[in-house]
């Protein structure tokens, strides 16, 4: 197993588009994470699973924004009606609960919104 | 206010000598500290977590951690070019929400040869 795996790795939608991205944790961990990176800032926090269990979502996640983990493998993160400030990094995570080695990143996806 | 703040810098850092970076943290519930390394449009990698007080190495790199003044920082010793990068420090394994974590916005260093 090579990590977490993120797809697509950039992706150009015109402004109103729906967009939909992938991560695949690492096999054994059943914690999974998505942040967000603006330019110039740090990752921040939209939502996580444990298994198929979504257990948190950021206040500021707009309801426009739906993350899935339908069988607590790979998850999805969809967000609908693009627009211009969607414009970021959204970066995927995957851990065990209890341990914090291996907290990596995937490659993440590049979302442009024209 | 954020909750984990470093400065942006740039920080510029001969090569050879020791990079010093901090990062200060209000939420006091906050149990483990990250630094990422994150190269320009590429994602951060990890370079360490420290959990207890004192200090954690890790070849060329010393993290410290002090609770009681809610201070992280990060030590780059025998500074490369290949280091010129932007630091991430991260908060997190608070009681509510463990593996969530709270990042500052990160300072630039520049290794100058």
């Amino acid at each position: 197993d090579t990590g977490v795996s993120q797809d697509p790795r950039h992706k150009i939608t015109k402004r109103g588009q729906n967009v939909t991205f992938r991560c695949d944790p690492i096999s054994e961990h059943n914690r999974l994470y998505w942040y967000r990176q603006t330019l110039g800032q740090g990752p921040e926090f939209l939502t996580y699973f444990q298994n198929e269990a979504q257990l948190e979502k950021s206040r500021l996640l707009s309801d426009r924004f739906s993350a899935e983990r339908p069988k607590g493998s790979f998850s999805t993160l969809e967000i609908q009606r693009t627009e211009q400030g969607d414009s970021a990094m959204y970066l995927c995570a995957s851990i065990t609960p209890g341990s914090y080695d291996g907290y990596t990143f995937g490659s993440g996806t590049r979302l442009t919104v024209v | 206010q954020k909750e984990v703040e470093q400065n942006s810098g740039p920080l510029s850092v001969p090569e050879g000598a020791i990079a010093s970076l901090n990062c200060t943290y209000s939420d006091r519930g906050s149990q483990s500290f990250f630094w990422y390394r994150q190269y320009s449009g590429k994602s951060p990698e990890l370079i360490m977590f420290i959990y207890s007080n004192g200090d954690k190495e890790d070849g060329r790199f010393t993290a410290q951690l002090n609770k009681a003044s809610q201070y992280v920082s990060l030590l780059i010793r025998d500074s490369q070019p290949s280091d010129s990068a932007t630091y991430l420090c991260a908060g997190g394994g608070t009681t509510d929400s463990w593996g969530k974590l709270q990042f500052g916005a990160g300072t630039q260093v520049v290794v100058t040869p």
